[in-house]
Order: structure tokens, then C-alpha cells, then sequence
């Protein structure tokens, strides 16, 4: 059974830009969380999708957003980049959003410049 | 807010000893969550624990969970280098709305 997958690996982009990473769930898996960890702010949760809705979000600005298409997949988006997103931005999946049965994908490293 | 706080943030051990790291959190929540990151990778679950009193081992790492005093603690035995890693304690609010709230981690250095 395939993991987790983020894609791209690595991006860098400049200040004022946008970027959209992308994330696929295990196979079956409905929820998908997204987590952005940085040397300051630590591990931080941004937002949670299931059946394509957003249910639940972080304490984050307009400028990151999501969305989840019908088979899973997720995208998130941040816009005006600033050099303070500079991340690894992390996803998770599961069955239904039950953090026991959530497994993290590999990583999208974002470096604004 | 919850929170949850972790300490030490830095561990630097030598290879045979045994050392304990706290996980200190904010809100009534039975379930709570360790996780191992290696450099530059994503994060590994180590335990995952669903109730009061639970304790689980996997080699030489043991974890426990007391919901009454808000505290897990990640006991390690006979410390060895490939545990050299940053562990995270992360609470799960609650909902089955797949947010965690993480501690600040504890970067693990053993050293022969």
C-alpha cells in the first residue's frame, strides 16, 4: 500500500509569490491535514479537510488556503509568500480524521528568498 | 488555548545511560502522541496513547500517560546512537478533526 505523497520535495520561490503544494493520501484515506514546522514556531496546524470541506483550521493567515478534490487529494496555497514561510510543510491522512490512525507524508521544504 | 510543553528541549546523553523526557499539557485530553524526526525527514510514529495509564515499550523506549496529572513521560533505557533524533509529544484535542498540537520537541544527541 503506497504512502503518503508530497510533491514537489523542494521549491524555492521568491518573496511576493505564490506556491500550491500538493498532497495524496493513502489509498482510501478521506481526511487530510496539513502542518507547517519551523525552527521558531515548531509543529503548527494549519487546516483539515474530509469529503472535500474544510473542517477544521489553524491559527493562520488569509494567504494559506486548501482545498481537497474528490479523489483525496489536497493542495494547499499560499499567496504573497513572505520570507517567514520559508518551511517544511507537512500532510497527514487517515480514514476519518482519527489522529491514531494518521500518517505523515514525507515533506514539501519551501524556501522563500 | 492548549498547550503542551516539553522538556528538556535538548538531551545530550551518553551511550548506556538512561533518561527520561517530560510532556506537560494544558487540557483534559486522553490521547497523546510521541513521534521521532530524524534531519531533513518527516515524522515517525512511535506510540500512541488512547488512555489513562497506558504504557507502551518498543526497545529500549517506553512511554506512559497520566490524564489526571496532564503528563506523559518518554523514558529511554540504555541510551544507544541511533537514537540520536528530535522526539515530539503532540495532544490530540479532541473532535476526529485531525489536528494535533505539538510540543516544542526534545533534540536527543547520544554520544559514545
Amino acid at each position: 500500500k503506497a504512502g503518503v505523497t508530497q510533491t514537489p520535495r523542494y521549491l524555492i520561490k521568491t518573496r511576493g509569490q505564490q506556491v500550491t503544494l500538493s498532497c495524496s493520501p493513502i489509498s482510501g484515506h478521506r481526511s487530510v491535514s496539513w502542518y507547517q514546522q519551523t525552527p521558531g514556531q515548531g509543529l503548527q496546524f494549519l487546516f483539515e479537510y474530509f469529503s472535500e470541506t474544510q473542517r477544521n483550521k489553524g491559527n493562520f493567515p488569509g494567504r494559506f488556503s486548501g482545498r481537497q478534490f474528490s479523489n483525496s487529494r489536497s493542495e494547499m496555497n499560499v499567496s504573497t509568500l513572505e520570507l517567514g514561510d520559508s518551511a517544511l510543510y507537512l500532510c497527514a491522512s487517515s480514514l476519518n480524521g482519527q489522529i491514531y490512525e494518521q500518517y505523515f507524508g514525507p515533506g514539501t521544504r519551501l524556501t522563500v528568498t | 488555548e492548549l498547550k503542551v510543553e516539553q522538556n528538556p528541549l535538548f538531551l545530550s546523553m551518553q551511550e548506556g545511560k538512561n533518561y527520561t523526557i517530560y510532556c506537560n499539557y494544558s487540557t483534559t485530553s486522553d490521547r497523546l502522541y510521541w513521534y521521532r524526526q530524524d534531519p531533513g525527514k518527516s515524522l515517525e510514529s512511535l506510540f500512541v496513547l488512547l488512555s489513562n495509564g497506558a504504557v507502551k515499550q518498543e526497545g529500549r523506549l517506553m512511554a506512559s500517560l497520566d490524564t489526571k496529572a496532564r503528563l506523559s513521560t518518554l523514558h529511554i533505557t540504555a541510551a544507544v546512537h541511533d537514537l540520536s533524533a528530535t522526539y515530539f509529544c503532540a495532544v490530540d484535542p479532541g473532535g476526529s478533526q485531525g489536528n494535533l498540537i505539538f510540543g516544542k520537541g526534545t533534540k536527543l544527541s547520544v554520544k559514545p
